[in-house]
């Protein structure tokens, strides 16, 4: 079956310019997880979804950053006002159940470099 | 601020080597889990312990949690070129979700 998938794999845009990063869950998951991953560096948590509740944002670096799951499926990452800092992998990753013990499946990544 | 070190950080052996991945933390976690990634790819699941002590096996790879749900390690029998990738590790607190927190990862090399 198919796994996640994120658009666009490759993203390059202009200080101050808007993004949104889509992922797409395997299907009939119900847990959704954003991180952002430096190269070389391990993932960082960003943000969760139950179903469509957003149920932790702690990650998120600042108000530029927002994520919605509309209707428990697709989730959208958008960062505002992009600046250089937020050039990174972000990788989206879902779960069956979102248990302490399952198992998350990630997508290929979206590779955003901020001019 | 980096809740869980990995050591060491590189890692370049010959073909048919052991070596051990260490995972250290402060925290209890209820879970660990450790990850394989390759370059391009995303981090995929190799194992999941959740018992103090526990001892699991994956072929060549053997992975403990230690005792006090602190700490983990992985060691790698006869390494292979296959097994060169970024090995992570993850820890999981309880409390009805999967907030995962990832070590910085030990990037291994293994030389034919």
């Amino acid at each position: 079956g198919a796994g996640v998938s994120q658009s666009p794999r490759y993203k390059v845009t202009k200080r101050g310019q808007d993004v949104a990063l889509r992922c797409d869950p395997i299907s009939g998951h119900v847990s959704l997880y954003w991180y952002r991953q430096a190269l070389g560096q391990g993932p960082e948590f960003l943000t969760y979804f139950n179903y469509e509740a957003q149920q932790d944002k702690s990650g998120l670096p600042n108000d530029r950053f927002s994520a919605e799951r509309p209707e428990g499926s697709i989730s959208t990452l958008t960062i505002q006002r992009t600046e250089q800092r937020d050039s990174a992998m972000y990788r989206c990753a879902s779960s069956l159940v979102g248990s302490s013990t399952d198992t998350q499946y990630f997508g290929p990544g979206t590779r955003l470099t901020v001019l | 601020t980096q809740l869980l070190e990995q050591s060491p950080q590189f890692l370049s052996i010959q073909e048919g080597e052991n070596l051990t991945v260490y995972c250290n933390s402060s925290s209890v976690f209820s879970s660990l889990q450790w990850y394989r990634q390759e370059p391009g790819e995303g981090p995929v699941l190799l194992v999941t312990v959740v018992t103090g002590g526990e001892v699991k096996k994956l072929k060549r790879l053997t992975f403990q949690f230690g005792d006090a749900r602190k700490d983990s390690s992985l060691h790698i029998t006869a390494a292979q070129p296959g097994d060169t990738g970024l090995y992570l590790c993850a820890g999981s607190h309880s409390g009805g979700y999967q907030k995962v927190t990832f070590g910085i990862g030990t990037k291994l090399q293994v030389i034919p």
